[in-house]
């Protein structure tokens, strides 16, 4: 089993949807966590970190549930600018950073 | 001008070949790291360095040197490349201050081995 594990998709949404990723990790003493995107043949760039208590971004939330161990990213009103890849990034100490495989989002207008 | 640059942008090699790839950034960062990313998986660590006499084995580090020449430059190197190193690979830095780290990626290397 990966110890980060994502749904790889794709998602296929139309244009000022809604739309919810999940992201699974199985260590228990993970201590960071981010979502990051990636555009196609691009580098990856941060899009958040996520934190406890939930944050938000303009049109992005994401979410940390360490009891079920997983951290969401919702994603409102879903722009063509929006279609990507979203890779989860989970952090533990003593460094040893875990990339996603990620999640392709296609937004069509 | 890009922060962490990367040459060559893509490469065509044949196996046993030795090649380096380079990376360069002018942030300021202590750390930088070298990974390979594969079409359905994560990106997987190579090598990493928290500073010029610091070096580290990532996940896969097997069949793959690195040098730190100065803390602006880490430089990844295939001794006798073979087509399963085939992949897109990235240089990445970050602050080094502890805590969450936020990484800052190249743009990439497309690496092809025949």
């Amino acid at each position: 089993r990966k110890e980060v594990e994502q749904d790889p998709g794709p998602f296929n949404v139309p244009e000022g949807a809604t739309v919810a990723f999940n992201c699974t990790y199985s260590n228990s003493a993970s201590q960071s966590f981010f979502w990051y995107r990636q555009d196609c043949r691009k580098e990856p760039k941060l899009l958040m970190s996520v934190y406890s208590s939930g944050n938000e971004d303009g049109r992005f939330t994401a979410q940390l549930n360490r009891a079920s161990q997983y951290i969401s990213l919702l994603i409102r009103d879903s722009k063509l600018s929006d279609s990507a890849t979203y890779l989860c990034v989970v952090e533990r100490g003593g460094f040893k950073t875990i990339f996603g495989a990620g999640t392709r989002l296609f937004v069509k207008a | 001008d890009a922060d962490v640059t990367q040459t060559p942008r893509n490469r065509i090699t044949k196996t046993g070949k030795r090649i380096m790839l380079e990376c360069s950034q002018t942030k300021g960062h202590d750390r930088m790291y070298w990974y390979r990313q594969d079409p359905g998986l994560g990106l997987q660590l190579i090598y990493y360095s928290f500073d010029v006499k610091d070096i580290n084995k990532g996940e896969i580090s097997d069949g793959y040197s690195v040098s730190r020449q100065a803390q602006a430059k880490f430089s990844l190197s295939l001794e006798s490349a073979i087509p399963n190193q085939t992949a897109l690979y990235f240089c990445a830095t970050s602050e080094g201050t502890g805590g969450e780290e936020t990484q800052y990626f190249g743009p990439g290397t497309r690496l092809l081995v025949l």
